[in-house]
Parts: C-alpha cells; structure tokens; sequence
C-alpha cells in the first residue's frame, strides 16, 4: 500500500542556515505530494504541494520537487528563520480522498 | 483560507465515560470531513470518512461503536468516543475537504482543525 517516509527529527538549525528535511514515498499510479507544517498549539496548514512528476511546490521560501525517479519530496529552504520553527508533515493522497502522512519532523531554529 | 475549529483543544475524563468531539467548518461547506488521530512521535492515522447525511465509513481496524461519528450538517461533524479508557488518550484532528467555490483552496484540497487532546484517567 501507499507510505511515506520521513526523516526523525528534532532538526535543530541556527538561523539562516539551510534547511533539508528529506521525505520519500511508496505508491502506485501518480499520487499528489504534500508538506504540511503545524505550529504550537494550531492545526496543519497546507506549506506546498505537486500533483505531478518534476513539479515544483513552493511557498514562503520553502521547496520541495516531486522526483518520480526517487520516489521523493524533500523540504528545503534556503535560510530558516525562528519564526519557522514547527513540525513538517510530508504526506501523498493518491486515487481518493485519502491522505497518508509521514511521522513528522520537529525543527527548532535558534536566532 | 478556510477555517476548521475543533471543540473542545483538550479534555480530561474518567474512565468508562464518554467523551464527544466537534469540528466544524466555519467559512465553507464541508460535504466529507475526516478524523485523524495522531500518537506522540508518530504520523496522522486515519481513523473515519464522515460524508454529510450518511454513515461514516471506517478504516480497518477502527472499531465503529467505540468511536461513533456523525456528520449532522455540512458544518458540524462530531466524534464521541465511547466508554474511553486510557489507550483511547490520543490527538484527535479532523479535517474537511473543501466543496466548489470555497476561497483560499482547491476543491481537492484538506483543511485541518486543530486537534483535540484526549487524555482519559
């Protein structure tokens, strides 16, 4: 069945340094990938999102390319801030509704 | 964006009592809504499929008379947790899919409450 693999964290990043969080993903067909991010005490907020092969989500300096080769999204921004610091879902939806998410990954950035 | 609350954030209960969960749609009509639940350290696990004036549809291993979901309008679904006991004690989130013409998202896309902790003595 479909899964999605992601790295353990916590992630803990100084400010303005680089930021991977890696993600890969086991489906058939062409699922659509996703990060979510959830900050203390909300709920998951859409971050990005690619619905086919080579497409490139991005938002708020976050990216992540959709490689079919590699069965993978991974999460990267160039220069993280405090204000980024939360936990990262990776999680794909294939044929329905359904989504599967990844354990998630808590980065902590320090200023 | 569209908004999904959750009610109440946390609640503390007995065992073998029950405990109910609202989630609703504030902006938008939500036709599927959907209850996760989240262990410490570990992913969302899909627990239910709640569609509006139906019965909600169960993934397996989800037992249906301990979690009893209603989708009354298309709004408001709830999860009541039956006769808790602590292995029920958990991060409950729901989520609504958005029907055509919401604002700030594709018909496609999920929008999540904020979670509920459940924690049962």
């Amino acid at each position: 069945g479909n899964s999605v693999t992601q790295m353990e964290g916590p992630v803990t990043l100084s400010e303005e340094a680089f930021l991977t969080i890696n993600c890969t993903y086991t489906a058939t067909g062409y699922p659509s990938l996703f990060w979510y991010v959830q900050y203390p005490g909300e709920g998951l907020q859409l971050l990005l999102k690619a619905t086919k092969a080579d497409d490139k989500g991005s938002n708020k300096g976050f990216e992540a390319t959709y490689r079919k080769e590699t069965t993978s999204f991974h999460l990267e921004k160039g220069s993280v801030q405090v204000s980024d610091s939360a936990v990262y879902f990776c999680a794909l939806k294939g044929g329905t509704y359904k989504y599967i998410f990844g354990t998630g990954t808590r980065l902590k950035v320090l200023a | 964006g569209a908004v999904v609350s959750q009610h109440p954030s946390r609640v503390i209960c007995k065992s073998g009592t029950s405990v109910k969960i609202e989630c609703r749609s504030l902006d938008f009509q939500a036709t599927t809504m959907f209850w996760y639940r989240q262990f410490p350290k570990q992913s969302l696990m899909l627990m239910a499929t709640s569609n509006e004036g139906s019965k909600a549809t169960y993934e397996q291993g989800v037992e249906k008379d301990k979690f009893l979901i209603n989708h009354a309008s298309l709004t408001l679904s709830t999860l009541t947790v039956t006769s808790a006991h602590p292995e029920d004690s958990s991060f409950y989130i729901c989520s609504a899919r958005a029907g055509q013409g919401t604002s700030g998202g594709s018909v496609d896309e999920q929008f999540f409450g904020p979670g509920t902790r459940l924690t049962v003595l």
